[in-house]
């Protein structure tokens, strides 16, 4: 069962371009939601996250929006640099209980690649 | 470096040997996370440590898998009689139990079983 879907698999932008990525999710009980970027060879780094009580957020050039009654959030990249070329994966998690946890469910991940 | 570190970063072994990858967690942070990525996938959790107590275990985590953090610090993943489909990148994650319990990932380990 996929829990957070993620579309496009892949994206081309031109430089100084927008970059838009979509998740959504199935499982209301998620409440807290991030996005991560991951570089070949890497691991995932934590970019912006966001909590279902606002429906926006945004640093620097990224910005997460997030439709809580579609089940739906997106990460955009404004002024997309070529640097930004990597894998972005949105994710979902919800507290486990009396355990503290907070496995995250990935999506499949979106490969950005930013032309100069 | 006040990161999360894992070593080996890669390893190549043969089907049906013992592996063992080990992870350092951001020093402060009592919430451990071990997760197992696929070539083109997501991470998938495996199994998750509050300090010492290993307090969930995924289902991905079969009984050739074990983990352990004794003393609430590093964590180290073992695989047993390794099999060709135990391929993939096995990252440890860390994070406080206190805010938005972010997770930061370490550079991970690259297993290769021939």
């Amino acid at each position: 069962q996929q829990q957070v879907k993620q579309s496009p698999q892949s994206l081309i932008v031109q430089k100084g371009g927008i970059s838009i990525i979509n998740c959504a999710y199935e499982n209301t009980a998620f409440d807290y939601f991030p996005w991560y970027q991951q570089f070949p060879g890497k691991g995932p780094a934590l970019l912006i996250a966001i909590r279902p009580d606002v429906s926006e957020k945004k640093e620097g050039r990224f910005t997460i929006s997030f439709n809580k009654s579609a089940k739906q959030f997106s990460l955009h990249i404004m002024d997309s640099q070529p640097g930004d070329s990597a894998t972005y994966f949105c994710a979902a998690s919800r507290r486990g209980g009396d355990t503290g946890r907070r496995a995250l469910t990935f999506g499949s991940g979106t490969r950005l690649q930013v032309q100069p | 470096d006040t990161g999360v570190s894992q070593d080996p970063r890669h390893k190549i072994t043969k089907r049906g040997q013992n592996v063992t990858f080990r992870c350092d967690p951001i020093s402060e942070h009592n919430r451990l996370y071990w997760y197992r990525q696929t070539l083109g996938q997501g991470p998938e959790f495996l199994t998750y440590f509050q300090n010492e107590a290993q307090l969930e275990k995924s289902r991905l985590l079969s009984d050739r898998f074990s983990a352990e953090r004794p003393k609430g610090s590093f964590s180290t993943l073992e695989i047993q009689r390794t099999e060709q489909g135990d391929s993939a990148m096995y990252l440890c994650a860390s994070s406080p139990s206190r805010g938005d319990n972010e997770q930061f990932f370490g550079p991970g380990t690259r297993l290769t079983v021939l």
